[in-house]
């Protein structure tokens, strides 16, 4: 079973809105990730942010954490065209072994 | 900085044939991954690697071997392929536990 579940499943917005996914997970974690995914291509990284830290920034987007509720928040402020993806988190699946669990995802789509 | 590499981009089998899927980095990272993307899953973790010699198994290994004599590649084998295995196979590195991992662009497979 996935670690991360991604909610929504697709979100649909006009350009300069504010797009907010969140996900949640079971076990506890030493990191969070979340990544983007464009069609057809790899994921590239977005941001880390760790168990002990609540809120973290880069540009955009704005990710925060809450380990009592087990989930994750990513918002992207100021909406482009060109943020149309999917967006997954991912977590480190604290087994004391090294495995990147992924979500489904959410896909975005940016109205111009 | 060539990153991850992976061949081939696209790939079609016939059921029971083998093969393997290549991927090369050359950032001289530790630890290398193998994902299988299918539509609405996200993407599910097959086997990993943590260092040269060192494998083990992910989320869906079977039907699936590794292996990983140096540092810098990490092959995926299919022994007998299957339809079931149709799907976009992404391979991943990271320098570490815990860091952001980079992916290659991925091979389409086609088991018919």
């Amino acid at each position: 079973s996935q670690q991360g579940e991604e909610d929504p499943q697709a979100l649909s917005i006009q350009e300069g809105e504010n797009a907010t996914m969140n996900c949640s997970y079971k076990t506890s974690i030493n990191n969070l990730q979340w990544y983007r995914q464009n069609s057809g291509r790899g994921l590239v990284h977005l941001i880390l942010i760790r168990s002990n830290e609540r809120e973290k920034h880069s540009g955009r987007l704005r990710v925060t954490l809450d380990t009592s509720k087990k989930s994750s928040s990513l918002l992207i402020t100021a909406s482009r065209a060109a943020d149309t993806a999917s967006y997954f988190c991912a977590t480190d699946a604290d087994t004391g072994g090294f495995k990147t669990i992924f979500g489904a995802g959410t896909r975005l789509f940016v109205k111009a | 900085n060539a990153g991850v590499t992976q061949t081939p981009k696209f790939q079609v089998l016939k059921t029971g044939q083998s093969m393997t899927l290549q991927c090369a980095q050359d950032m001289n990272h530790e630890y290398m991954s193998w994902y299988r993307q299918d539509p609405g899953m996200g993407l599910r973790l097959i086997h990993y690697s943590v260092g040269a010699g060192i494998t083990d198994q992910g989320e869906v290994p079977n039907g699936y071997n590794v292996s990983r004599s140096t540092t810098e590649d990490f092959p995926l084998r299919l022994l007998s392929a299957a339809p079931s295995q149709t799907s976009v196979y992404f391979c991943a590195s990271n320098k570490h536990y815990n860091s952001p991992l980079h992916f290659g662009n991925g091979t389409r497979l086609t088991v018919t």
